[in-house]
């Protein structure tokens, strides 16, 4: 059974840093492209990073680019979002997902996420 | 960056009725185009990838279509487990970009 397991997510302080992970299971991990995606409060799904099966290559929404890192340990199996400078409007819930195949960007299993809160 | 809008943004129907969901996008996204299904307290749930290819385990009530700039997702007969939050996805282009979601309310 494919399983995603999120973790690390805490309050955290306006300009503070946290490192979120993803273990993976069930799958040929490093087969396949993964993404981060996040859900504020009251409001809809919104795509935040991903990267490809090998991790050579990282995209990232606007909103977050400067500020997070994506990467992966496909020895390990993890999926890490490592985030900097974090503001209020990054308060979310954040999900990993898994992708297709390599390559294909459309998301077939997804965690049970883990909760982000930037507050002072 | 690709703007995906879904309307309504809100769809009061009884169970038993049909549900005709749309995602119109800024630009043509050819069929790489996916939707969702996501529960309060859940994770989302794949329906269908490249628009119209259902996966797996989607009940046949779903059906997914369209291309280009304008897709559709129809439920043909609303069963209780279908009210949800639907959200379609595009991965034409950096960076990925989701519709504002449709809710599927109970009337």
């Amino acid at each position: 059974e494919v399983q995603l397991l999120e973790s690390g997510g805490d309050l955290v302080q306006p300009g503070g840093s946290l490192r979120l992970s993803c273990e993976a299971s069930g799958f040929t991990f490093s087969s396949y492209c993964m993404t981060w995606v996040r859900q504020a409060p009251g409001k809809g799904l919104e795509w935040v990073s991903g990267i490809s099966a090998g991790g050579g290559s990282t995209y990232y929404a606007d909103s977050v680019k400067g500020r997070f890192t994506m990467s992966r340990d496909n020895s390990k199996n993890t999926l890490f979002l490592h985030m900097n400078s974090l503001r209020a409007e990054d308060t979310a819930i954040y999900y990993c997902a898994k992708g297709f195949d390599t390559s294909r960007y459309s998301f077939d299993c997804w965690g049970q996420g883990t909760l982000v809160t930037v507050s002072s | 960056e690709i703007v995906l809008t879904q309307s309504p943004a809100t769809l009061s129907l009884s169970p038993g009725e049909s549900a005709t969901l749309s995602c119109r996008a800024s630009q043509s996204v050819s069929n790489y185009l996916a939707w969702y299904q996501h529960k309060p307290g859940q994770a989302p749930r794949l329906l269908f990838y490249d628009a119209s290819t259902t996966a797996t385990g989607i009940p046949a009530r779903f059906r997914g279509s369209g291309s280009g700039t304008d897709f559709t997702l129809t439920i043909s007969s609303l069963e209780p487990e279908d009210f949800a939050v639907y959200y379609c996805q595009q991965r034409s282009s950096w960076p990925l970009t989701f519709g504002g979601g449709t809710k599927v309310e109970v009337k």
